[in-house]
């Protein structure tokens, strides 16, 4: 597609339940990243991708968060035992190379119930 | 560490007012400075940025001027349309010692524009 893409868009979970969420990056671009947005608040960085690995995940909040980027294109989010603090909407980016614009998607906003 | 302080929203304005959102900033190297856009049911855009002291970004009349004395990057445009109703966020990226693009965001002033 032409942008970022994040699926899905909306997920409500109940507390303690495992959930993944996926992101679609621009074509070629080499860079990704998460970041996390409460309400009221900007965007705070959890972790970036340079291809494959992650080169930078010092933003994860704690244990129960992990990404991965096997292929060094789509991405996916994970998170351990929900708690209600994890509401938020996830926002995800890419970027040809890591000092390049960075252009993000539209975001998964996640309820834990 | 890195920090970026915007002025208290929401901001309401009338069509053709002008506007000004104040951040500033707190930076360990020599950021680069951005502005977002976030329009409704829209995912974050680049509004513009500027990567060194005393650069101008613009873009859709929208204008910042990197000032490294006063550590600020305030946003303004001399005649708002409704159309510019929107979250806007400040950003910077810190080039100190860091080889990518990691982002540091105000937490985002909310502009509403009545006709």
């Amino acid at each position: 597609g032409a942008g970022v893409s994040q699926t899905p868009s909306n997920k409500v979970t109940e507390k303690g339940k495992y959930v993944e969420l996926r992101c679609d990056p621009i074509s070629g671009h080499t860079a990704l990243y998460w970041y996390r947005q409460s309400l009221g608040q900007g965007p705070e960085f959890l972790i970036y991708f340079q291809g494959t690995g992650a080169a930078d995940d010092s933003g994860l909040p704690n244990d129960r968060f992990f990404a991965v980027r096997p292929e060094g294109s789509v991405s996916t989010l994970k998170i351990q035992r929900t708690e209600r603090g994890d509401s938020a909407v996830y926002l995800c980016a890419s970027s040809l190379g890591g000092t390049d614009e960075a252009f993000f998607g539209q975001g998964t906003r996640l309820t834990v119930v | 560490g890195d920090s970026v302080t915007q002025m208290e929203g929401p901001v309401t304005l009338s069509e053709e007012a002008f506007l000004t959102i104040n951040c500033t900033y707190t930076a360990t190297g020599y950021p680069s400075l951005f502005w977002y856009v976030q329009y409704p049911g829209e995912g974050l855009q680049l509004l513009l940025k500027a990567t060194k002291a005393d650069d101008k970004g613009s873009n859709k009349g929208f204008e910042a001027t990197y000032r490294k004395e006063t550590t600020s990057f305030h946003l303004e445009k001399g005649s708002v349309q409704v159309s510019d109703s929107a979250v806007y966020f400040c950003a910077l990226r810190d080039a100190g010692g860091t080889s990518y693009g990691k982002l540091t965001f105000g937490q985002g002033t909310i502009l509403t524009v009545h006709p």
